[in-house]
């Protein structure tokens, strides 16, 4: 069964501080590793999507790397506003389904 | 462009009664998913759809729920009876297709926060 876990559940980060997050995933023939960010009470917005092992995207202070088993998205020097829920998805071999992880809360402090 | 549309944004009703959540995809879409989400169990999908027809239904909890997409812009996810252990958050999203080996993104509307009282 396909699984995709993030970590940490929660990272309180200073401003400018800079740090990365965690995604693994067990899935076989990969279609696509995708990020997506979720604000209180609104749905979550796509980010990035990573295909293969090596590919990297960018969006301002915010980069996703993929490698064979994981992802990560990393921020730098952050801001209040990147204050948000974190999720990463799979989506395996034959399938259009995504399969989410729990997500990691990230916490911005002035 | 209208990112994808759903309605209401919130529901409280009693045990129950029948409810129904409403989506409007973004326009060219050829697939539509219907997601819950809960403090416990995150993101689950529901059902999704290809071009109307429904593809895979195994996240469908019971048969209490039941969804349909009579055209390409509109979907309905229907609960009934409802009982306090569906209220979440349900999502609706759309994504246009991808190629053979990779998946294009799903883009999400905000919401319908259910309340089963």
């Amino acid at each position: 069964e396909d699984q995709v876990t993030q970590s940490p559940e929660a990272l309180r980060l200073q401003e400018g501080e800079s740090s990365s997050l965690n995604c693994s995933y067990t899935v076989s023939g990969l279609r696509g590793l995708f990020w997506y960010r979720q604000d209180p009470g609104k749905g979550p917005e796509f980010l990035f999507t990573l295909y293969s092992a090596g590919e990297e995207k960018e969006k301002e202070r915010l980069k996703a790397t993929l490698t064979k088993k994981e992802s990560f998205l990393h921020i730098t020097a952050p801001k209040p506003e990147d204050s948000a829920t974190y999720l990463c998805a799979d989506s395996g071999a034959g399938s259009y389904q995504l399969t989410f992880g729990k997500g990691t809360k990230l916490s911005v402090i002035p | 462009d209208a990112g994808v549309i759903q309605s209401p944004r919130h529901e409280v009703t009693e045990m129950g009664q029948e409810v129904t959540l409403r989506c409007k995809p973004i326009s060219g879409h050829d697939y539509l998913f219907w997601y819950r989400q809960t403090m416990m169990r995150g993101l689950e999908l529901l059902i999704y759809f290809n071009n109307n027809v429904p593809i895979d239904d195994s996240g469908m909890p019971e048969d209490r729920f039941s969804a349909k997409m009579p055209n390409a812009s509109f979907s309905t996810l229907k609960i009934q009876p409802s009982e306090p252990r569906d209220s979440a958050v349900y999502f609706c999203a759309s994504s246009s297709r991808g190629t053979a080996y990779s998946n294009q993104p799903q883009h999400f509307g905000d919401g319908t926060r259910l309340s089963i009282l």
